[in-house]
């Protein structure tokens, strides 16, 4: 069964420092997300793309965030400098929705990976 | 500003129970509900899609509700079992936004 693909697991690393994460969506899958999430809290949208084009990152602090697919397939998320409060569950999850802003196609979320900002 | 709340925070039943999460959210003008779970440390795993124009949803032992007059859903398991023990997550696709509730932490004691 095709799943999403996350690297790291894990992530330790101290404040200021940078950071990348990996994403490869199930394959034919146009639409490719990424989530952050606190614990205890729900996931929050930091940016959605629709093959290599950014439909949603109106939540992504672009200060220190950025995310690119540059050849619409797989997907870099990377923070630079990290800080204190960037320590959540980063998740990626992808649809085979055609556009847009319509969630009714099913996610598929991969299984996270979680930072440790120090 | 739509806001889903789920209620209780954390649910504990003994084995063989039948349950009920609930959703609510405080805009009725939705285009679909979604219920997923997550597992420790773990993604979310997509359990069930209600369409606005639908009432509910069925698979296997799990059935959703969905009243939008009333802004509440509600997550039905039949016959709990030790593996249903997760974090069940409720989200609202709401003015082009996927609006997520903070999820119910349910554990099924042997």
């Amino acid at each position: 069964e095709a799943e999403v693909a996350q690297s790291p697991r894990y992530k330790i690393t101290e404040k200021s420092q940078a950071v990348a994460f990996w994403c490869d969506p199930i394959s034919g899958h146009a639409t490719l997300y990424w989530y952050r999430q606190i614990l205890g809290q729900g996931p929050e949208l930091l940016v959605q793309f629709q093959d290599e084009s950014v439909v949603d990152d109106s939540q992504l602090p672009k200060d220190r965030f950025s995310a690119e697919r540059l050849k619409g397939v797989d997907s870099t998320l990377k923070i630079q400098p990290a800080e204190l409060g960037d320590s959540a569950m980063y998740l990626c999850a992808s649809s085979s929705g055609t556009g847009g802003y319509s969630y009714t196609d099913t996610q598929y979320f991969g299984p996270g990976t979680r930072l440790t900002v120090l | 500003k739509q806001e889903v709340t789920q209620i209780p925070a954390a649910l504990s039943v003994p084995e063989g129970e039948n349950l009920v999460l609930n959703c609510s959210f405080t805009d009725s003008a939705i285009y679909n509900l979604q219920w997923f779970r997550q597992d420790p440390g773990k993604g979310l795993t997509s359990l069930l899609l209600i369409q606005s124009s639908q009432r509910e949803q069925t698979s296997g032992r799990l059935n959703a509700s969905l009243d939008k007059s009333s802004g509440r859903s509600t997550l039905y398991i039949a016959a709990s079992q030790p593996g249903d023990s997760a974090t069940y997550l409720c989200a609202v696709d709401s003015n082009y936004q996927l609006i997520w509730g903070a999820g119910t932490k349910l554990i099924i004691k042997p």
